[in-house]
């Protein structure tokens, strides 16, 4: 059973807001909702972290809903250099943690 | 800070060959992980160590792959024999526990694309 379900693409522009929504329903109480960054021909990098309701760093927005089963990564204003696959990952951040990537997200920004 | 670093970045051999991987993580890291990655594909973990223990290699083909990570530090992955289907990118990932807010933080290699003809 996966552990997090994202579109697989999505395609914006240059100057737009974009926001990826990640399900991941059988969250658990000790879990945390972590997003990578991948370009090609890179490892990818962490973004953003949170554990309930609004994170907010220098590159994004990490919304995590009361009931926690989702959570939306938000770009602002994205650019061409923000083409990469966008990938939703949750776990325990204990010792037994293992992260596990889906497939992601891969978005493409268009002139 | 030095990232983490893995040689070599391109590797192409025939079937059948050995090949082997070389990772060294930032320093201070205790958790080193290998993943691969197929094109298209997310990472998948084959192999995490918490200094130099391997702690969770169930994905990691045994009977080709090994690792080892002597003295908890730098780390080395080798596929003998290799197959085609072990084409993919090869990544090293090292993080380090520790009550802070990124606590776990992955930070990856640029990775080690192997072609197998």
């Amino acid at each position: 059973l996966a552990k997090t379900t994202q579109p697989i693409s999505m395609d914006s522009y240059e100057g737009q807001e974009v926001n990826i929504t990640c399900s991941h329903n059988n969250i658990a109480t000790n879990d945390y909702i972590t997003w990578y960054q991948q370009f090609p021909s890179q490892g990818p990098r962490f973004i953003i972290q949170g554990y309930k309701t609004k994170v907010t760093n220098e590159v994004a927005s990490l919304f995590i809903p009361a009931d926690r089963k989702s959570s939306t990564l938000s770009l602002p204003r994205v650019s061409l250099s923000d083409t990469a696959v966008y990938y939703c990952l949750v776990g325990d951040k204990g010792g037994s943690y293992i992260p596990t990537f889906g497939r992601g997200t891969s978005l493409i920004v268009h002139p | 800070e030095a990232g983490v670093v893995q040689s070599p970045r391109y590797k192409i051999i025939e079937k059948k060959q050995p090949v082997a991987f070389w990772c060294n993580p930032i320093s201070g890291h205790n958790t080193l992980y290998w993943y691969r990655q197929n094109l298209g594909q997310g990472p998948e973990l084959l192999i995490r160590y918490e200094n130099e223990e391997a702690v969770d290699d169930s994905q990691l083909p045994k009977d080709r792959f090994s690792a080892e990570r002597l003295k908890g530090v730098d780390s080395t992955l080798k596929i003998q024999p290799a197959e085609l289907g072990d084409s993919a990118v090869y990544l090293c990932a090292s993080s380090k526990r520790g009550g802070t807010s990124r606590d776990g933080e992955l930070f990856f290699g640029e990775g080690s694309r192997l072609t197998v003809l």
